[in-house]
């Protein structure tokens, strides 16, 4: 079964600190990991896509296959990253398909 | 450009009725895609359009339906509603071809039923 799990409901940390908002997956095949964000009273965002290995706002995540994890990493925490993070899946290629976990709250205090 | 506008923004339903969701893509592109997001959950899949036809379906009862018009706008609608039915309905708007980070998602649709 094609599925996705955020382990933590909230993560708070301080600024300055570092974070790791964990995400596992399910898959069987090749499957495309995303990290959408949501700020407060915004829409649903695209931070981030494993094919394109990129660090946005800081961020990054590195897609481990054998542990079928792709958890989202930042050294040093801002207040303006307090938000909702979402992992999703995909099979390869525009399926239409996102299959997201439950969301990690991220609190960063001052 | 106004990217992905969704209406109503709030509905309130009794249960056994229908409703009727609307979703405008964000210009140029063609797909949209709806998902439920209930309470603390992470949004589910409900169905894509493409050239108005249903393109592709998650694990959603007969009682979801849609529809995509000539101007690639589309409806959602819920027939016979159930208290479990109640969820923030977000609509993605994508282009086809461009691949699973080109989706554009709206505020939603906050349904309640009562």
């Amino acid at each position: 079964a094609q599925r996705v799990t955020q382990p933590e409901k909230l993560l708070s940390v301080f600024k300055g600190a570092p974070v790791e908002l964990k995400c596992n997956y399910s898959y069987s095949g090749s499957p495309e990991l995303f990290w959408y964000v949501q700020y407060s009273r915004q829409r649903l965002q695209l931070l981030l896509r494993h094919i394109s290995r990129e660090s946005i706002k800081g961020f990054t995540a590195d897609l481990n296959k054998g542990e079928t994890s792709f958890h989202l990493k930042k050294p040093f925490a801002q207040e303006e990253d307090s938000a909702m993070y979402y992992c999703a899946l995909s099979g390869p290629g525009n399926t239409g398909k996102l299959i997201f976990g439950q969301g990690t709250t991220l609190q960063v205090k001052p | 450009d106004a990217g992905v506008t969704q209406s109503p923004t709030h509905l309130i339903k009794t249960r056994g009725q229908q409703v009727t969701l609307r979703c405008s893509p964000k210009s140029g592109h063609d797909t949209v895609s709806w998902y439920q997001q209930a309470l603390g959950q992470g949004p589910q899949f409900i169905f894509q359009y493409y050239e108005e036809e249903e393109r592709q379906r998650g694990n959603f009862p007969d009682r979801f339906s849609g529809h995509q018009f000539p101007n690639y706008s589309s409806e959602l609608n819920v027939n016979a509603l159930l208290l479990g039915d109640s969820a923030l309905y977000l609509c993605a708007s994508s282009l086809t071809g461009a691949g699973n980070y080109g989706y554009t998602f709206g505020s939603g649709t906050r349904l309640t039923v009562v």
